[in-house]
């Protein structure tokens, strides 16, 4: 398994800002996962990160929008730009448990953000 | 569109009953089957999967594949207070995309 460390926990920020989250694993892995949960909704994939090449976006989600950094194995930040309150959700980072397919996943604690 | 379907809830179920969740989805040609535990405020963790038709026990927990009627099931045996979250079902389609289900709240009274 792995312990996998994402901060803010939560934040409450103004419309038009940016706000960063941070995830540090505690074992190399490949593929690190962004996912958001809308209140009462269910997750929804935002993009693949794979170091040293550029975050794999799902539909619906822009690079401008969730820029996403990978600099080594174990941290990747995805950003939530320019936000709205549509922005409110619980954003989660997670890896994949040894299965390889991105299927079996460990995640974060969470960060949920509220936008004014 | 790939869908997976749950009933969103709440189910409740005294404490020592069977408590039985259950998920369709859409894509007939999905391999790869899980549920996961999100408990109110926390992350989902991944408590069961299932590649093959019929039933997979681990511990309290039965998952029941049926990859002909497209449904795949989660029962949990004595129900305790502490199973009470929501359970996530989550489908890897035959694109390899995994496509997760909005979830069905589970409350065990005790």
């Amino acid at each position: 398994s792995a312990v996998i460390s994402q901060k803010p926990s939560r934040d409450i920020c103004q419309r038009g800002t940016s706000l960063t989250i941070q995830c540090q694993v505690d074992s190399q892995v490949t593929m690190m996962f962004w996912y958001r949960q809308q209140p009462g909704q269910s997750l929804t994939l935002i993009a693949t990160a794979n170091q040293g090449s550029e975050a794999t976006y799902e539909s619906g989600f822009v690079i401008d929008k969730f820029p996403i950094s990978r600099p080594n194995l174990t941290f990747s930040t995805l950003t939530v730009s320019n936000m709205s309150p549509e922005d409110s959700s619980i954003y989660h980072c997670s890896v994949d448990g040894g299965g390889g397919a991105g299927e079996k996943l460990f995640f974060g604690s969470g960060t949920q953000l509220s936008v004014l | 569109q790939k869908e997976v379907e749950q009933n969103s809830g709440p189910l409740s179920v005294p404490e020592g009953a069977i408590a039985s969740l259950n998920c369709t989805y859409s894509d007939r040609g999905s391999q790869s089957f899980f549920w996961y535990r999100q408990y109110s405020g926390k992350s989902p963790e991944l408590i069961m999967s299932i590649y093959s038709n019929g039933d997979k026990e681990d511990g309290r927990f039965t998952a029941q594949l049926n990859k002909a009627s497209q449904y795949v099931s989660l029962l949990i045996r004595d129900s305790q207070p502490s199973d009470s979250a929501t359970y996530l079902c989550a489908v890897r389609g035959s694109n390899y995309q995994l496509i997760w289900g909005a979830g069905t709240k589970l409350i065990i009274k005790p």
